[in-house]
């Protein structure tokens, strides 16, 4: 079973800072998103990387960053955190590369809240 | 570009009675179509996915939803609900090819009443 592990389920920071959001995926898949999940908005993408050190901006990249390093790994990076920035965020993964009947696995996300 | 709609934000359903979560999407090109569940403080799972074949798709724990193409519909449906359902429900689409992202719909809330 396809496992996505987020690294922290509840975090609280404070404006300004600099905030590191983790994903970590252990099948292989060569694609991997975040999301931020609002009531009322559902799921909008921030960026997603569909290889080693590539990445694409999403619908809503303003005030983040992505680094993908290694293949299994996806981060997403608040430079300067601001209040507007509290949500739940989801990383997701999915196999098949450019073909689209692979479905995403998501991890448990992180609710982040921004003082 | 591809868009999905959930008409109803919430639905509130009483214990055992059946259940339709609408879905409507827009794409100029071929799709797969998703169900996906959130419980309580938790990510999304797949419930289930239409990619061909078959316009009728059954996920295991017996929700079903039927493509319509003429009507561009993937409904969500279940003959009996139970308590363990209350949670969110969210319709997504892809792209046959080319084209990694997922889009999904604003979500429905489904509340099921003692």
């Amino acid at each position: 079973d396809v496992k996505v592990t987020q690294s922290s389920r509840y975090l609280v920071k404070r404006t300004g800072e600099k905030v590191f959001l983790e994903c970590v995926q252990d099948m292989d898949h060569e694609n991997m998103f975040w999301y931020r999940q609002d009531p009322g908005l559902g799921l909008r993408l921030i960026y997603f990387s569909y290889d080693v050190k590539m990445k694409e901006k999403g619908d809503i990249p303003e005030g983040y960053s992505v680094s993908r390093e290694k293949k299994e790994r996806f981060s997403l990076i608040l430079e300067s955190a601001s209040t507007n920035q509290t949500s739940m965020y989801l990383c997701a993964s999915r196999g098949g590369g450019s073909w689209g009947n692979q479905p995403q696995h998501f991890g448990d996300g992180t609710r982040l809240s921004i003082l | 570009a591809q868009s999905v709609t959930q008409l109803d934000s919430q639905v509130p359903v009483f214990e055992e009675a059946p259940v339709e979560l609408r879905c409507n999407y827009s794409s100029s090109v071929s799709v797969y179509l998703f169900w996906y569940v959130q419980y309580p403080n938790q990510g999304l799972q797949l419930l289930l996915k239409y990619l061909s074949g078959s316009t009728l798709v059954e996920s295991i724990n017996g929700f079903e939803a039927e493509f319509n193409k003429s009507q561009t519909s993937f409904h969500l449906r279940k003959p009996s609900v139970h308590i363990s359902d209350t949670a969110e429900y969210f319709c997504a689409v892809s792209e046959d090819f080319g084209n990694e992202k997922l889009t999904f719909g604003t979500g429905t809330r489904l509340t099921i009443i003692p």
